[in-house]
């Protein structure tokens, strides 16, 4: 089956503070890819990053860093130093089969001034 | 345009109404997406369409549920008999077409049957 699972529904932190967002994803397929998505509360959904099952270098933008495992098949999302801005909704997307995605359920980020 | 495009942004319907949601993808792109999202709850997958057809439509939840995408841009998700729910925000998405492209949504279509 092709799963995306993110066990954390919510998460509040502090303005400042690291937080990790975590997700990890079931397939079959040796070739996939993997995003994450931001919906704030205007509710449309903003693309962060792609990866493919091919590349497990970790990635970072920014105060935003990602870091691929295919071996735990998770791909984290770790906010450095968050900020108010950052709080929304983080979704885990994974791309198979050419082209089906499928999403997790997403972890509600509140950062509290 | 620019963006994907949904029409209507909103729509209250009666129950057992049908309802037609317009999605009109970014020019050029060849795979379009359906999804539904509830309130708390991560996109579902509805259908996918890759030019015209529809390459995997396993996540319409039943038959009441139709899209289609005649001249391979313009789609229009069709739901028969609405039922209560069905109430959700209906997303669109498109992307270039080639295997793992990044998808890029729409600001979706609030449907809510009364």
């Amino acid at each position: 089956a092709q799963k995306v699972t993110q066990a954390q529904t919510e998460i509040s932190v502090v303005e400042k503070e690291d937080v990790t967002l975590d997700c990890v994803y079931e397939t079959r397929d040796t070739t996939y890819y993997l995003f994450w998505y931001k919906q704030p509360p205007s509710g449309e959904l903003v693309f962060l990053i792609r990866r493919n099952s091919f590349d497990e270098q970790n990635e970072i933008s920014g105060r935003y860093s990602w870091n691929f495992q295919k071996s735990t098949s998770s791909f984290n999302f770790t906010i450095t130093a968050s900020q108010v801005v950052d709080s929304a909704v983080y979704f885990c997307a994974l791309s198979y089969n050419n082209n089906d995605m499928r999403f997790g359920a997403g972890t509600r980020l509140t950062v509290k001034p | 345009g620019a963006g994907v495009s949904q029409t209507p942004s909103n729509k209250v319907t009666e129950k057992g109404k049908y309802v037609e949601l317009r999605c009109d993808p970014i020019s050029g792109h060849t795979a379009l997406y359906w999804y539904r999202q509830s309130l708390g709850q991560g996109p579902e997958f509805l259908i996918y369409f890759q030019g015209t057809g529809a390459a995997d439509d396993s996540g319409l939840p039943n038959d009441r549920f139709f899209a289609v995408r005649p001249e391979g841009s313009v789609s229009t998700l069709k739901i028969q008999r609405t039922e209560r729910g069905d109430s959700a925000v209906y997303l669109c998405a498109s992307s270039p077409g080639d295997s793992g492209n990044t998808i890029y949504f729409g600001e979706g279509s609030w449907l809510t049957v009364v």
